[in-house]
């Protein structure tokens, strides 16, 4: 069964850290993009981050831009969002999503998410 | 970046009868040199995460009911529900693909009238 779960949510204060992880499994890991998607509470929602299937081409939204940092370890089978300097406006269920098939595609398979609330 | 706009925002249909949502972007999605929109739809019930249903504008994932397809191209999108069911109730969501960052629009909450 293709399957993504995500973890590593929490409670954090503002200016502190987390690193989300989700694993994969019931697909060849390294041949997909992956990417990070979040939705704050009751809204719609926004993408974060991608890499590409070996780990060497990222992006990021101008909002987290050198905050976070996405990753992936294909033998692992994982994809790692480390979110640094959080803030308040951070607060959101945290999804990865596997790309369909290449670069440019819809998103195919999600996990059930992972919650982020930064407060103090 | 390619705003999505989804119209309306909540809409509410009887059982049976057919619900559209429609989705506008800032900027055409249609790529030339493959002649695809770069558009897909999703479903998202409470608590759980986004489902694909509708990619290149009108492709229908594997598994998704044939009552829900997609049409137009360009910047104009209708997602369509020929014969709402009750299972149906959820949020919808349109995303562009073609540009960084992907896009998605605000969302559609169809409910049973």
């Amino acid at each position: 069964e293709v399957q993504l779960v995500e973890s590593g949510g929490g409670l954090v204060q503002p200016g502190g850290s987390l690193r989300l992880s989700c694993a994969a499994s019931g697909f060849t890991f390294s041949s997909y993009w992956m990417q990070w998607v979040r939705q704050g509470p009751g809204k719609g929602l926004v993408w974060v981050s991608r890499i590409n299937g070996d780990g060497t081409s990222t992006g990021y939204a101008d909002s987290v831009k050198g905050r976070f940092t996405i990753s992936k370890d294909n033998a692992k089978n994982t994809v790692y969002l480390q979110a640094n300097s959080l803030r308040a406006e951070d607060t959101a269920v945290y999804f990865c999503a596997r790309t369909k098939a290449a670069a440019l595609h819809a998103f195919d398979i999600w996990g059930q998410g992972t919650m982020v609330t930064v407060s103090s | 970046d390619i705003v999505m706009t989804q119209s309306p925002d909540s809409l509410a249909v009887s059982l049976g009868e057919r619900a559209t949502i429609n989705c506008k972007s800032s900027q055409s999605v249609l790529y030339s040199s493959d002649n695809n929109n770069y558009l897909s739809w999703y479903q998202q019930k409470p608590g759980q995460p986004p489902k694909l249903l509708i990619y290149w504008a009108s492709t229908r994932e594997s598994g998704v009911p044939d009552r829900f397809s997609g049409s137009g191209s360009g910047t104009d999108f209708t997602l369509s529900i020929s014969s709402l069911q009750a299972e149906d109730v959820a949020v919808y969501y349109c995303q562009q693909y073609y540009s960084t960052p992907p896009t998605f629009g605000q969302g559609t909450k169809v409910e049973i009238k």
